[in-house]
């Protein structure tokens, strides 16, 4: 049974750039997560999606946004890419409120 | 608003060494608080999950207890070894409302000394 799995493993991108994360929840998983974690620091939650609709959102701008697909997987696009978008994006995968699982992440540098 | 604190922040210990990771919580209203363990530059592994009807929970030589009314919960690990070494990051989810985050204290770093 594969776990959550996410792409790319590492990216680099420009400032004013825009970049699309993508993950694939644990199977039988409805429920995905984003968060966002800077060096030092525990993750930092951005949204949550279930049944295709973005169900929760923390105290990041417009710049973060996401879609849910019918298979449950989903996609993070930054915009306007700033230095300080540099970090660790994960994404956990659960059962409504239930256990989060994470995947491994994806290191994205802002040059 | 919910905050999560973990004491301390970096531990170093020889191997062998029972060990014991702080964490607390502001509001006692969760859901259910989670422990991760993060090895560096990867992402979190899941240790255990502690519903808040619970007490404690233990898995192999780990073992970790919830205080809900005192906003605390320790993580326990036996007879240390090596391997043991990572981020330990401990995580609530708060009940009430529609909220389904989790909030992440910003770990403990755990070193083994041979």
């Amino acid at each position: 049974d594969a776990g959550v799995t996410q792409s790319p493993t590492h990216l680099i991108k420009t400032r004013g750039q825009q970049v699309t994360l993508r993950c694939s929840p644990k199977s039988g998983h409805d429920t995905v997560s984003w968060y966002q974690q800077a060096l030092g620091q525990g993750p930092q939650f951005i949204f949550q999606y279930y049944e295709e609709e973005e169900r929760q959102r923390g105290n990041f701008p417009d710049r973060f946004s996401g879609h849910q697909f019918p298979n449950y997987s989903s996609e993070l696009n930054v915009n306007a890419l700033l230095l300080g978008d540099s970090a660790l994006y994960l994404c956990a995968s659960s059962l409504v409120v239930g256990e989060q699982y994470f995947g491994p992440g994806t290191r994205l540098t802002v040059t | 608003k919910q905050e999560v604190t973990q004491i301390p922040a970096a531990l170093s210990v020889p191997e062998g060494e029972n060990l014991v990771l702080n964490c607390s919580f502001t509001d006692s209203a969760i859901y259910n608080l989670q422990w991760f363990r993060q090895d560096p530059g990867k992402g979190l592994t899941s240790l255990l999950l502690i519903q808040s009807s619970q007490r404690e929970q233990t898995s192999g030589r780990l073992n970790a207890s919830l205080d809900k009314s005192s906003g605390r919960s320790t993580l326990y690990i036996a007879a240390s070894q090596p391997g043991d070494s990572a981020t330990y990051l401990c995580a609530v989810i708060s009940s009430g409302g529609s909220n389904y985050k989790l909030t992440f204290g910003k770990g403990t770093l755990l070193t083994m000394n041979p």
